[in-house]
């Protein structure tokens, strides 16, 4: 399986600033993924990353908050925008093919605002 | 819409013992489910994955089965160790649609010596 390399690890962020998170993997894949894993919660997907195209948004969340890049099969950032305390949270890239096969992650990025 | 349920939320037990983990699903038209471990603060370390048609997987002192006409899934770990402390996720991803993965909330597990 591929191995998704994923930095920073963690980081303490003033509110009102913009961190931008980055995922390297070290094979193309189809698809990537990235994930809000709020305090004590399970993972909730935030977009898929386009190659090459905007990012396909789930509900509640925008690109204005959390704008996505992907220039290539191999890499990704995700940028946490004007951060808030209730944005501290642990963000996971995941990259995978498509349909049935297996989804494999980064070691997420633990990110605390205050 | 999918919605993945874990339950116990959280289990302990004593060193050695067998324990199972269960995982259901309200969709049974999936391509797959996959077992995860996740370390506090940490990223997902994949365990198993099954693929809509096969009934179970091993890997090890792991078994994980699949009944996907009733929505069910279940992780046995046999001789459990303190090292098999963590929080086990279960997500299956859909077919049709954007093809992600929907996560339950997680079982935490914590063997003790």
């Amino acid at each position: 399986s591929a191995v998704i390399s994923q930095k920073p690890s963690r980081d303490i962020c003033q509110r009102g600033t913009s961190l931008t998170i980055q995922c390297q993997v070290d094979s193309q894949v189809t698809m990537m993924f990235w994930y809000r894993q709020q305090p004590g919660q399970s993972l909730t997907l935030i977009a898929t990353a386009n190659q090459g195209s905007e990012a396909t948004y789930e509900s509640g969340f925008v690109i204005d908050k959390f704008p996505i890049s992907r220039p290539n099969l191999t890499f990704s950032t995700l940028t946490v925008s004007n951060m808030s305390p209730e944005d501290s949270s642990i963000y996971l890239c995941s990259g995978g093919g498509r349909m049935n096969t297996e989804a494999f992650f980064g070691q997420g990025t633990r990110l605390t605002v205050v | 819409k999918q919605e993945v349920t874990q339950i116990p939320a959280a289990l302990s037990v004593p060193e050695g013992e067998n324990l199972v983990l269960n995982c259901s699903f309200t969709d049974s038209a999936i391509y797959n489910l996959q077992w995860f471990r996740q370390d506090p603060g940490k990223g997902l370390t994949s365990l198993l994955l099954i693929q809509s048609s096969q009934r179970e997987q091993t890997s090890g002192r792991l078994n994980a089965s699949l009944d996907k006409s009733s929505g069910r899934s279940t992780l046995y770990i046999a001789a459990s160790q303190p090292g098999d402390s963590a929080t086990y996720l279960c997500a299956v991803r859909t077919q049709g649609g954007s093809e992600k993965l929907v996560f339950g909330k997680g079982t935490k597990l914590t063997v003790n010596p």
